[in-house]
Parts: C-alpha cells; structure tokens; sequence
C-alpha cells in the first residue's frame, strides 16, 4: 500500500458523535486525498489537500471537515456522524507529474449506528 | 457531467479462460485513463495507465486498450487465476483542472473459479 496507513482500520461509532480518521504517509507526497466508496457508486473525493496547510474540497465534502500540519499526516473529521457517513474511506497520495497517479491506503471502514 | 460506466458489473469465469471488461467515458478533456484491480478489504492498486496517444499497454496477463475516438478502453485478463478475482476500476483524469480530478467508474466484480 506505497507507504501509507490509515487508523483506525474499522470503527462503529453512534449517530451524532465526533469522529477523526488518520492518514499517514511515508513517501514524502505533496498531494494527499480523501475518498468514500459505497456500494454502486465508484470512488468520490471528499477533501485533498495540495500542501501543509492547503485543502479544498471535493464533490462530497459536506459533513466533512480536514485538516493538514504535517506532510506526513491528513485528518478527516465527521463533525457530527450521520448513518448516511457509513462507508469505506480511502486515502490517497500524490505527487505532481504528468499523470497524477494515485496511491491508495489500505481503508477504513466506518459504521455508524 | 464526467462520467465513466463500466460493464458488466460482475462476471464469473473459470481458472485458465479469459475475459474482458469494458469501460466507456465521457470525460472531457481528457487527460488520462487508468485501471485499478481492489481485492477484497484493500484499497485500489493501478495495472495500467493510458494517455490519449496510446491505443495498448500490456502488464503481464492483463491487456488494456483506449479507443479515445469513441471514448471507450478495455481491460482484457488473460489465462485467469484464481487471484485475479477482484474489483477492477476504471478511472479517467481530466485535463483541464489544476488537480487534475480523476472519475471513477463503480467497478467490475470478477471472481474466478477453479
């Protein structure tokens, strides 16, 4: 998995309650991303960040919050879990070059109750 | 809307035959085209990546082809293994964008029996 670890690999948590899920990579990458993936719908970017500091959203990101102080480490946050945040979430890493190939974390599979 | 459809969305075949899964896009500008295998609980790992000059590229068994006229590519598995069950993911970059955004189609289910 190119050097990157997600944590914690399996989660339930209750509807309403914060949640932070961690990315770690060990590749030194610029670009960094989160994605969910639900059954029938292919991968979909909720945040990404270009550099320390420096996120964006993506296509799914309401609920959903980043942050980036490390190059080695991005953190989703779900605010407040919702059932409909149940998912896989994948992250991602980059570099920048001609074809942005993505290397993709090991997931973590939420559940919220 | 960018989108990327892939058929079938699950297939069965037996050890040793070979198969083939397609991809059509309408991605637009088009940067880039890749295929990802996901096994079971693991996250995507890239066979092949195409830019719109290239029609073919081979990594061992498996052969993908891009046909970027008609917007379509295919994934062709050869002599299957037992390993090569998994989800295979077609995912198209688009050129325009700094980020250069990627589309993800939701996948073709394999499962290769003995």
């Amino acid at each position: 998995d190119a050097g990157i670890t997600q944590s914690p690999r399996h989660k339930v948590t209750e509807t309403g309650t914060p949640v932070t899920l961690r990315c770690h990579q060990t590749e030194n990458h610029r670009y960094m991303y989160w994605y969910r993936q639900d059954p029938g719908h292919g991968l979909r970017l909720i945040h990404y960040s270009y550099g320390v500091k420096d996120t964006d959203k993506g296509e799914v990101s309401d609920g959903y919050s980043v942050s980036r102080s490390k190059t080695e480490d991005f953190l989703l946050t779900l605010e407040s879990a919702t059932s409909s945040q149940t998912s896989v979430y994948f992250c991602a890493i980059s570099d920048p070059g001609p074809y942005n190939e993505q290397f993709f974390g090991p997931g973590t599979r939420l559940t919220v109750l | 809307k960018n989108q990327v459809e892939q058929s079938p969305q699950s297939l069965i075949i037996l050890e040793g035959k070979n198969c083939t899964l397609q991809c059509n896009y309408t991605v637009s500008p088009f940067s880039n085209l890749r295929w990802y295998k996901q096994d079971t609980g693991r996250g995507p790992v890239s066979l092949t990546i195409m830019t719109f000059s290239e029609n073919t590229k081979s990594n061992g068994r498996y052969t993908a082809t891009l046909d970027a006229d008609t917007k379509q590519s295919s994934l062709h598995i050869t002599a299957s293994q037992l390993s090569d069950s998994a989800s295979y993911i077609c995912v198209v970059s688009e050129g325009s964008t700094g980020r250069r955004a990627l589309t993800f189609g939701s996948g073709t289910r394999l499962q290769v029996q003995p």
